[in-house]
């Protein structure tokens, strides 16, 4: 089993809808990190939270520690928003970030 | 801010063949970080450097891998003897670490990565 686990590995929206993109974790963490890949590999770094929630534009995240859970949600999403999305979570090593296997998120005009 | 900078973009190289990556990080940022990643998967990590020390390897990082960064600036990755596993995306990411966080709460700066293909 994957310490970084996301849901769904694909998803498809029209544009407009509300996306909600899942990551849950099996070890101990000091943080969380939401990355945004594009084809050709560029990776953006969107959030790196450690508890509750930040909001950048229309991207929000949350974070549930107790429950080793973690969200990442679109609002009025645009086709622009297709990427890959990306939870890693940096555990006891300074270092060592853990990565899901990603999201592809695909919006729909 | 120029951004994290690597080099090649692309190499296609054979089997047998050695070959050497450059990553240039942003130029205030201590720490250094080199990631793998296949088709399909998420980036593994590979080592990471604090100025010029390396401090910490991954066990994905076999013998044939070799990893500087010689002035605390940029940093080469060389994979001696390629093989067709070796074949990946290979990611630099920098960061600014201070002594109140560690490292913890420094967002990660990454490059477009090197794309190797070994045929």
């Amino acid at each position: 089993k994957n310490e970084v686990e996301q849901s769904p590995q694909n998803l498809t929206a029209q544009e407009g809808e509300f996306i909600t993109i899942n990551c849950s974790y099996s070890v101990g963490i000091s943080a969380l990190h939401w990355l945004q890949q594009h084809p050709g590999g560029g990776i953006v770094s969107l959030f790196m939270l450690s508890s509750g929630k930040k909001k950048h534009g229309r991207l929000i995240a949350t974070i549930n520690i107790q429950e080793k859970h973690s969200s990442l949600h679109i609002t009025a999403s645009h086709p622009r928003d297709s990427a890959v999305y990306i939870c890693a979570v940096r555990g006891g090593s300074q270092g060592n970030l853990i990565f899901g296997k990603g999201t592809k998120l695909s919006v729909k005009p | 801010d120029t951004g994290v900078s690597q080099n090649p973009r692309h190499k296609i190289t054979k089997r047998g063949q050695n070959v050497t990556f450059r990553c240039d990080p942003i130029s205030e940022h201590n720490r250094l970080y080199w990631y793998r990643q296949t088709l399909g998967q998420g980036p593994e990590f590979l080592t990471y450097f604090q100025n010029e020390a390396q401090l910490e390897k991954s066990r994905l990082l076999s013998d044939r891998f070799s990893a500087e960064r010689p002035k605390g600036s940029f940093s080469t990755l060389e994979i001696q003897r390629t093989e067709q596993g070796d074949s990946a995306m290979y990611l630099c990411a920098s960061s600014l670490a201070t002594r109140w966080d560690r490292g913890y709460n420094s967002p990660l700066h990454f490059g477009n990565g090197t794309r190797l293909t070994v045929t």
